[in-house]
């Protein structure tokens, strides 16, 4: 168990439809990443927050936003959905920002049928 | 653009024996690289790191090498037990450059450990 939460598990929704993906990382851990990881890629880091405030972007699509709240759990928003937003989509957390292992949850898999 | 390979999709390796996963990067900004492990249905579980002012990471069966002219790193595992059996994901980050700790990371080699 890494001490990192993500909710829900799995997640089935329809093209066209918003989704909202739940992270809660470890405690004391002030620094929360987004990677998305699809069928044929391997994991591909979305976005970085640390103690609130955006510290890194990747190639986040502008329909997917995110944010980190006082209590340091984040959300991951995705709108608009497409079929190809299928994949599994892992958050990450670590102490601070600098070089420092991240440690993942368990991922939510989210499904666009 | 792939900056972070693992070129052996898989390896098999008799338990006892020694499993060498090998790495390569293109990016010579990389500065911190770390070794992940992954079980189906799980997240990755961080194995082991090493910063790019050292050239070995030594932690319990598991090792780490790096060699930067070659922008090379491998990871030992001995000796290599059934448990070990998971996809191993290399990852590589420049926060010295850049000043984001984002991780870039390889495809992954199944490492399967013959009883």
């Amino acid at each position: 168990d890494s001490g990192v939460t993500q909710t829900p598990k799995h997640l089935i929704t329809a093209t066209g439809q918003r989704v909202t993906l739940r992270c809660s990382p470890r405690s004391g851990d002030l620094s929360v990443y987004w990677y998305q990881q699809s069928l044929d890629q391997g994991l591909q880091f979305l976005i970085q927050y640390y103690n609130g405030e955006e510290r890194a972007k990747g190639n986040i699509l502008e329909r997917f936003s995110a944010q980190q709240f006082p209590d340091l759990h984040s959300e991951l928003n995705l709108s608009s959905l497409e079929l190809g937003d299928s994949a599994l989509y892992f958050c990450a957390s670590s102490v601070r920002d600098n070089n420092q292992p991240q440690h993942f949850g368990d991922g939510t898999r989210l499904s666009i049928l | 653009d792939q900056q972070v390979k693992q070129n052996s999709p898989s390896l098999s390796v008799q338990e006892g024996r020694i499993s060498i996963l090998n790495c390569d990067y293109t990016n010579s900004m990389f500065d911190y690289f770390l070794w992940y492990k992954k079980y189906p249905a799980e997240g990755p579980t961080f194995l082991i790191s090493i910063s790019s002012i050292k050239d070995k990471n030594e932690d319990g069966r598991f090792t780490v090498f790096l060699n930067k002219s070659a922008k090379h790193l491998s990871l030992h595992i001995v000796p290599s037990q059934p448990g070990d059996s998971a996809v191993y994901f290399c990852a590589a980050s420049a926060q010295g450059q850049t000043g984001a700790n984002n991780l870039f990371f390889g495809t992954g080699t199944r490492l399967t450990v013959i009883p």
